[in-house]
């Protein structure tokens, strides 16, 4: 049974760091590009960061480039994100989700999400 | 401010047809890209409901259904159930964003 369960999640200081995993079971891995998406409270959602099925390629949105790292440990079946600078508006659940990665071309849509895992940036 | 502009609320009494609309650009929608559809149940997270315009994933209702023309694309929900009601997302792909998604759309069936 396929399973995308997110973890590291907490209450942190702005200008802080933090470090959230995504651990992936019971699918191949490395035939899913991997994504980030999160949620603030009470709001729509919001594309964060992409990775290659293959890791080679990383793509960010512009509220988020430059103090988030995507990472993925295809070994492990782990799918991290590297957050620092951390600002009071990255408070949200924070989703990982794949996307089908099928003949070369990646399909667009996120085919299935994890339950989140929150993060509260505040003094 | 979204870049896929949906309206923030419908509402449809049960065994209803509801249609939720999603707005897009010349930059995702009208460039050809694909339209995709979630539902978020209260305190859950996102469910995929459409893939590329009009695909349904296997074991959504066939209640459920997608369309897209140029700059726009549509969710229709037939035979409107109390378990229906949810947030609903459209998403795409931007040339300058990469993936984007609407605001959001709360269903209410009365």
């Amino acid at each position: 049974q396929e399973q995308l369960v997110e973890s590291g999640g907490g209450v942190v200081q702005p200008g802080r760091s933090l470090r959230l995993s995504c651990a992936a079971s019971g699918f191949t891995f490395s035939n899913y590009a991997m994504h980030w998406v999160r949620q603030a409270p009470g709001k729509g959602l919001e594309w964060v960061a992409l990775i290659s099925y293959d890791g080679s390629k990383k793509y960010y949105a512009d509220s988020v480039k430059g103090r988030f790292t995507i990472s993925r440990d295809i070994s492990k079946n782990t799918l991290s994100l590297q957050m620092n600078s951390l600002r009071p508006e990255d408070t949200a659940v924070y989703y990982c989700a794949r996307e089908p990665y099928i003949s070369g071309w990646y399909r667009g849509d996120f085919d299935y999400w994890g339950q989140g895992t929150l993060v509260t940036v505040s003094s | 401010q979204s870049v896929l502009t949906q309206p923030p609320s419908v509402s449809g009494a049960p065994g209803q047809r509801v249609t939720i609309s999603c707005t897009g650009s010349s930059s995702n929608l009208g460039a050809g890209f694909d339209a995709h559809w979630y539902q978020q149940l209260p305190g859950t997270a996102p469910k995929l409901l459409i893939y590329n315009n009009n695909n349904r994933p296997s074991g959504v209702p066939d209640r459920f259904s997608g369309s897209k023309s140029d700059t726009s694309a549509s969710l229709a929900i037939t035979g409107l159930q109390a378990e229906d009601e949810a947030d609903y997302y459209c998403q795409s792909y931007d040339s300058s964003l990469s993936r984007v998604f609407g605001g959001g759309t709360k269903l209410t069936v009365l």
